[in-house]
């Protein structure tokens, strides 16, 4: 079975850029998640989506950061414009209906690291 | 709030002695505690969970946790350490807020197994 993938694995652009990160998770799982982690700390939730709704959304910085995942599959995490702050990695993690952070079992991408000079 | 801590950035073990990363909760209610690994270029893999019942709880790879509500701790143990097991081990929480749940994870510590 296919693990959840993310593209590009890295990526650097200059301030002020934009940037997309894109993610496909395990197949059937409907819940969706974008995480950031900056180097050396945990990962914070980002957005989470219910199949093609994003059921929460409060930690997104919506100002400069948008995610949209069209048909409930596929999801895209962009960021514009970019700031050297956002330097970070963004994972990306899926899980079965009825489980998720219900009960923790989370199935992560091996992220997109993100250098912003 | 809910929030772990991992009071240690790295531990260091040799090769087939017992290790024990450590993590201790701040819940309100009672908490949903979780185990994450994460290998060098690899996303995180989840280990094991406490939800209720028998406070060891046993996971992948040989790992188990102890869950110790007086001193609202929930360490991460190995019988005996394999290099392999050299990698960023998280500690999370279950939190809900609002009308979702949300995992909230520790800063990490590193495991350094050496031969």
């Amino acid at each position: 079975e296919a693990g959840v993938v993310q593209s590009p694995r890295y990526k650097i652009i200059e301030k002020k850029q934009p940037v997309a990160f894109w993610c496909n998770p395990i197949s059937g799982h409907n819940t969706l998640y974008w995480y950031l982690q900056n180097l050396g700390q945990g990962p914070e939730l980002l957005i989470r989506y219910e199949n093609e709704e994003a059921v929460d959304d409060s930690q997104l910085p919506k100002d400069r950061f948008s995610a949209e995942r069209l048909k409930g599959v596929d999801s895209t995490l962009k960021i514009q414009p970019a700031e050297l702050g956002d330097s970070a990695v963004y994972l990306c993690a899926s899980s079965v209906p009825g489980q998720g952070a219900g009960t923790g079992e989370l199935f992560f991408g091996e992220g997109s690291r993100l250098t912003v000079l | 709030a809910q929030s772990v801590a991992q009071p240690e950035d790295q531990v260091n073990v040799a090769e087939g002695n017992p290790l024990t990363v450590k993590c201790t909760y701040s819940v309100s209610g009672n908490p949903y505690l979780f185990w994450y690994v994460q290998y060098p270029n690899r996303g995180l893999q989840f280990l094991l969970k406490y939800i209720t019942g028998d406070n060891l709880v046993k996971g992948s790879y040989g790992f188990e946790a102890e869950f110790n509500k007086s001193q609202t701790s929930f360490h991460l143990k190995k019988p005996s350490a394999l290099v392999s097991d050299s990698a960023l081990y998280f500690c999370a929480v279950r939190s809900y807020l609002g009308s979702s749940y949300k995992l909230i994870f520790g800063s990490g510590t590193r495991l350094l197994v050496r031969p």
